[in-house]
């Protein structure tokens, strides 16, 4: 099946630091989203980008699919942008269904 | 609903028992997931139904475990003689439409399940 890779693994940030989270997949997706994980384990959606640039606030993403990667940017980092920020791929199944795969998840800290 | 409602929020079970988890989707939401999370990991797919069909039970680790959503709507999570690797967060997702369509996954807030 296909694999979803996140990088970096954990970061952490000054309060109001600019940061670009990665995530590869080795194969073509029909869908792509990205999720924000806070602490209190809610997984709120972000972005639904299999293609292109979405601006959403300080967060803003952009998917290439011919190359098969995504970046989320965040600008103006506030301590309520920690958590864990998860990108799921959606692909065919061969089980008569789409599945969103998961990659490990970038864990992000914001200090004051 | 507003949003993926999920029952009950934590639930702690004595290993051997059965335990259900049930699955409140977005109002008029064709495609229902169910998502296994461990600690420190990302979601993992359990099976996916289109209205009350399950489509796809590729991803339930055994045969313990099973879904079901009779009328199309309401679903729940059953795991029969639960053992300690079972914990787990369980998660329910929805969408509008069917699994190849280009929609949003919404997810609920997930039911914490430890076997003790």
């Amino acid at each position: 099946g296909i694999q979803v890779e996140q990088s970096p693994p954990d970061l952490i940030l000054q309060e109001g630091a600019n940061s670009t989270l990665r995530c590869n997949f080795s194969d073509s997706v029909n869908n792509l989203q990205w999720f924000h994980q806070n602490p209190w384990g809610q997984l709120i959606n972000l972005f639904y980008i299999p293609s292109g640039t979405k601006q959403n606030g300080r967060l803003s993403a952009t998917t290439v699919a011919t190359e098969r990667y995504s970046l989320l940017y965040i600008s103006s980092s506030q301590t309520t942008d920690s958590g864990v920020y998860f990108c799921a791929a959606k692909t065919y199944s061969g089980a008569g269904s789409y599945q969103l795969t998961f990659g490990k998840g970038t864990k992000l800290s914001v200090i004051p | 609903g507003a949003g993926v409602s999920q029952s009950p929020r934590y639930k702690v079970t004595k290993r051997g028992q059965d335990v259900a988890l049930r699955c409140d989707p977005i109002s008029g939401h064709v495609s229902l997931y169910w998502y296994r999370q461990a600690l420190g990991q990302g979601p993992e797919f359990l099976t996916y139904f289109n209205y009350e069909a399950q489509q796809d039970k590729s991803g339930l680790p055994n045969d313990r475990f099973s879904a079901e959503r009779p009328e199309g709507s309401i679903s729940t999570l059953t795991i029969q003689r639960t053992e300690q690797r079972d914990s787990a967060m369980y998660r329910c997702a929805s969408s509008l439409g069917t699994a190849s369509s280009g929609n949003t996954i919404y997810f609920g807030e997930g039911s914490w399940l430890t076997v003790v």
